[in-house]
């Protein structure tokens, strides 16, 4: 079954940036049924989704870290990556890879949207 | 607006059924998704695309919705129930949303 890993420092210096890699086994990166996404959440605290890309390079970002983020996908390693600008303490979190489904049956006016498959997740401490 | 709002937290008898709440705007274009998640665990998906539970999720789990506020029901709450539960929906520009999450306690 697909499985998803991720991988990357659990340290990063304040201003730097945030690198992380997410491995995906079972299944291709390439499927164009899925959006492979990333979620965090500060300890204590909630999910927040970060944003998402699509076989073909395509993203969406959460908007309130857009500014932040870039995220690539590489189909000949069956990854995807996440990298965040300008951390801050602020961005101390457990940070989460997902496929995601979304979309709309032609038969509802209403679309859905899910996240699947997780990985374990990865904390990362923004710290000097 | 691009947010979904649950009760922070919510109790239940052992045995007993509860209803979580999820209510946003974003609800009304787009079904709520729900997950579990245990302290130091990777959250899972219990709920999926109106009612839809995936493969090896008990049913005493069931989901609902109308307008614009979805529920999650268990129905016969076990000790193993407790956990924090979450809504996920997307907004009209495709963009994921979480809910704030609710800590069940089963009591």
């Amino acid at each position: 079954q697909v499985q998803l890993q991720e991988s990357g420092p659990g340290l990063v210096k304040p201003s730097e940036t945030l690198s992380l890699t997410c491995t995906v086994s079972g299944g291709p990166v390439s499927s164009g049924s899925y959006y492979w996404s990333w979620i965090r959440q500060p300890p204590g605290k909630g999910l927040e989704w970060i944003g998402y890309i699509y076989y073909s390079g395509s993203t969406k970002y959460n908007p309130s870290l857009k500014s932040r983020v870039t995220m690539s996908i590489d189909t000949s390693k069956n990854q995807f990556s996440l990298k965040l600008s300008s951390v801050t303490a602020a961005d101390t979190a457990v940070y989460s890879c997902a496929r995601a489904s979304s979309g709309t049956y032609y038969y509802d006016t209403s679309g859905y949207f899910f996240l699947d498959i997780w990985g374990q997740g990865t904390m990362v401490t923004v710290s000097s | 607006s691009s947010e979904l709002t649950q009760d922070p937290a919510v109790s239940v008898a052992l045995g007993q059924t509860v209803r979580i709440t999820c209510q946003g705007d974003s609800l009304r274009g787009c079904y709520a998704s729900w997950y579990q998640q245990k302290p130091g665990q990777a959250p899972i998906l219990l709920i999926f695309y109106k009612n839809n539970r995936p493969s090896g999720i008990p049913d005493r789990f069931s989901g609902s919705s109308s307008g614009g506020t979805a529920s999650l029901t268990i129905t016969g709450a076990q000790a193993e129930d407790e956990a924090d539960y979450y809504c996920n929906s997307r907004d009209s520009s495709g963009r994921g949303i979480f809910g704030g999450g609710t800590k069940l306690t089963v009591l």
